[in-house]
């Protein structure tokens, strides 16, 4: 079983519309729980990071973390099409020293 | 401009033939680390280094071999390459939380 689970998708929708974004994990020592960007043939950037659990929000964006269920999701509200990308969940234990990254959904926002 | 750069960013080679790919950093980072991505398989990391001369495995270290001599750089190495190497190699560095990429390497093993 991958430590980090994430359905590839393709997901497309319209723009304007709500997106959502999730992830299971099933190692319980991961602390620290991360959104990345990766637009096509670019290195992945960070979106967004979140330490335990609880909700983030940065602008049209939120992140979700349930540790209890070991569940992470990623909220994009008004989606553009410049939000088209591959959007990656990664997660770290408490050092930071070792990643664990799903296998990236693949998001369509038409116009 | 603060930057992460690999070099090169593809490579066709053949099984067998020893391969370096460089990465370099100009943001001081201490934290370095090796990447692979595959289709439907994500990111795996390779090695990781937490500062010079100091370095340990990630979860698909089988195969490579990295050294870090100097801060700003981390080279990736593949002393026999073989077709299961095949994949999109990224490096990065992290400050805190954020980890920087570079722009990949491409490498094709026949």
């Amino acid at each position: 079983q991958k430590e980090v689970e994430q359905d590839p998708g393709p997901l497309s929708v319209p723009e304007g519309a709500i997106v959502s974004l999730n992830c299971t994990y099933s190692n319980s020592a991961f602390q620290y729980f991360m959104w990345y960007r990766q637009y096509s043939r670019k290195g992945p950037e960070l979106l967004m990071y979140t330490y335990s659990s609880g909700n983030k929000e940065d602008g049209r964006f939120t992140a979700q973390v349930d540790k209890s269920s070991k569940y992470i999701s990623l909220f994009i509200r008004d989606s553009q099409p410049s939000d088209s990308a591959t959007y990656l969940c990664a997660m770290s234990e408490y050092n930071f020293n070792k990643f664990y990254f799903g296998s990236g959904t693949k998001l369509n926002v038409k116009p | 401009e603060a930057q992460v750069t690999q070099n090169p960013r593809y490579l066709i080679t053949v099984t067998g033939k020893k391969l370096t790919v460089t990465c370099s950093q100009n943001m001081n980072h201490e934290y370095m680390s090796w990447y692979r991505q595959d289709p439907g398989l994500g990111l795996r990391q390779i090695y990781y280094s937490m500062n010079v001369e100091v370095t340990d495995k990630g979860d698909v270290p089988e195969g490579y071999k990295v050294s870090r001599k100097e801060k700003r750089n981390f080279p990736l190495i593949l002393e026999s390459p073989s077709p299961n190497q095949t994949s999109l190699y990224f490096c990065a560095s992290r400050w805190e939380e954020t980890q920087y990429f570079g722009p990949g390497t491409r490498l094709l093993v026949l």
